[in-house]
């Protein structure tokens, strides 16, 4: 099963523009991971934001973690084709290291 | 350091056949765990080891099983092969030497071995 629903599906853009992601969960988290899919190949880690953390940055990425709506956002600024990818969240649930993903967001950034 | 390694890379097996997959996780990094990724389910978890003892598993037949060495490697094994098998099969590594409890360690994925079943 899911831990939850990702938003939107799909999104399109132009590059140079922002691209923001949102993720919703169930369970209560310690914390909550974003990776980074190319056309399926492996997945890449690209930010994990605790619990207690309300924000965080990386680069051109910025994660905020909302813990009160279990929910939690990214945002890709001055996206580049490069950036096209599959974008999932994904939180510890049920022990150890047990990772439950979200659905994904198909990002197409056009030249 | 080098990554998370997968063999092979690509597989294709028929129907009723067992198919094995490694993985070597990033040195020092005793916790392994595999995920199974559809178009239909997503990406599921199946299962993880930590120093050579399944420490979680997911939902799945028993057809699906796993072990870890000593070295921290994994294989994880899949028997009586059907068309529903085809996939994505990924392995992650972490650094967590917790015992107990969520985990709070990132984790970081291989290439992923892609499996056909004709």
């Amino acid at each position: 099963s899911q831990q939850g629903e990702e938003d939107p599906q799909a999104l399109s853009i132009q590059e140079g523009e922002n691209a923001t992601m949102n993720c919703s969960y169930k369970t209560s988290i310690n914390n909550l991971q974003w990776y980074r899919q190319n056309s399926g190949r492996g997945l890449v880690h690209l930010i994990l934001i605790r619990s207690n953390e309300r924000e965080k940055h990386s680069g051109r990425l910025r994660v905020t973690l909302d813990t009160s709506k279990k929910s939690s956002s990214l945002l890709i600024t001055a996206s580049r084709a490069a950036d096209t990818a599959s974008y999932f969240c994904a939180s510890y649930t049920g022990g150890g290291n047990k990772l439950t993903f979200g659905t994904g967001t198909q990002l197409k950034v056009e030249l | 350091k080098a990554g998370v390694t997968q063999t092979p890379r690509y597989l294709i097996k028929t129907r009723g056949q067992q198919v094995t997959l490694s993985c070597s996780p990033i040195s020092g990094h005793r916790s392994v765990s595999w995920y199974q990724q559809t178009p239909g389910q997503g990406l599921q978890f199946l299962f993880e080891y930590f120093s050579e003892t399944q420490r979680n598993k997911g939902n799945f037949p028993g057809r699906f099983s796993g072990r870890q060495f000593s070295n921290s490697r994994s294989e994880m094994n899949v028997s009586t092969l059907e068309l529903g098998d085809s996939a994505l099969y990924l392995c992650a590594s972490s650094g967590s030497g917790r015992a107990l409890g969520a985990g709070t360690d990132t984790q970081y994925f291989g290439p992923g071995t892609r499996l056909t079943v004709l």
